[in-house]
């Protein structure tokens, strides 16, 4: 089986840096997904790692380190409208459906 | 070009009535997918479509749950009858590839009572 593990909740300063980590245990790892979800809104894709290291997207970037079983998203620069819940999830052994965490709550504040 | 359409958006509905939401997916995505999250927990996969045939159902529940993707276009998924623990938000998601990025639907939030 998969086990994912994600904070529930974070918060943080318009204009500042978080990093959301994302654990996970699992055999035949395949690939890592980041999903951003703002309240009543679908799932939008942001990031996918299959191999080691940083992957930057403009303020956003994905980190993987697959012999430690951990994924990292980095936000810089926070808007209000980073708000919302981020969701890791990964695929792994002969499936390539997603396995979704519980997600992360971020919440920024002025 | 149009995302991942679901209907309705809400859906209320009695304790033992059927209930039947619908998808259509992103023009040319052969691939569609329907998930469900319950209140507090992951988001979890019922099944995977591609074109018309069911490739993965194991998520779905029991047997009170159909889904069908007739002429691998839209799919709809009928909850007959509904229980009060299938009351959540309903997502549906296509895309071209599988194992790449999944376009979802605005999810169908369904409430038994």
């Amino acid at each position: 089986g998969q086990n994912i593990d994600q904070p529930t909740e974070m918060t943080a300063t318009e204009g500042a840096i978080v990093q959301i980590n994302c654990t996970y245990q699992t055999s035949g790892f395949n690939g890592l997904f980041w999903y951003q979800q703002h309240a009543g809104e679908a799932p939008t894709f942001l990031s996918y790692n299959v191999l080691d290291g940083l992957e930057e997207k403009g303020r956003f970037s994905s980190f993987l380190s697959r012999s430690k079983g951990y994924s990292y998203l980095l936000l810089k620069e926070l808007q209000m409208k980073d708000s919302a819940s981020y969701l890791c999830a990964l695929t792994s052994g002969g499936s390539y459906i997603p396995t979704f965490g519980r997600g992360t709550s971020l919440i920024v504040h002025p | 070009e149009a995302g991942v359409t679901q209907f309705p958006s809400h859906s209320v509905i009695e304790k033992g009535q059927t209930v039947t939401l619908r998808c259509d997916p992103i023009s040319g995505h052969d691939n569609l997918y329907w998930y469900r999250r319950v209140m507090g927990k992951e988001i979890k996969f019922l099944l995977h479509f591609v074109k018309e045939s069911k490739q993965d159902e194991s998520g779905m529940p029991n047997n009170r749950f159909l889904a069908e993707r007739t002429g691998g276009t839209y799919s709809t998924l009928k909850v007959q009858p509904a229980e009060l623990e299938d009351s959540g938000v309903y997502f549906c998601a296509s895309s071209q590839e599988v194992g790449f990025e999944a376009f979802f639907g605005q999810g169908t939030r369904l409430t038994v009572v």
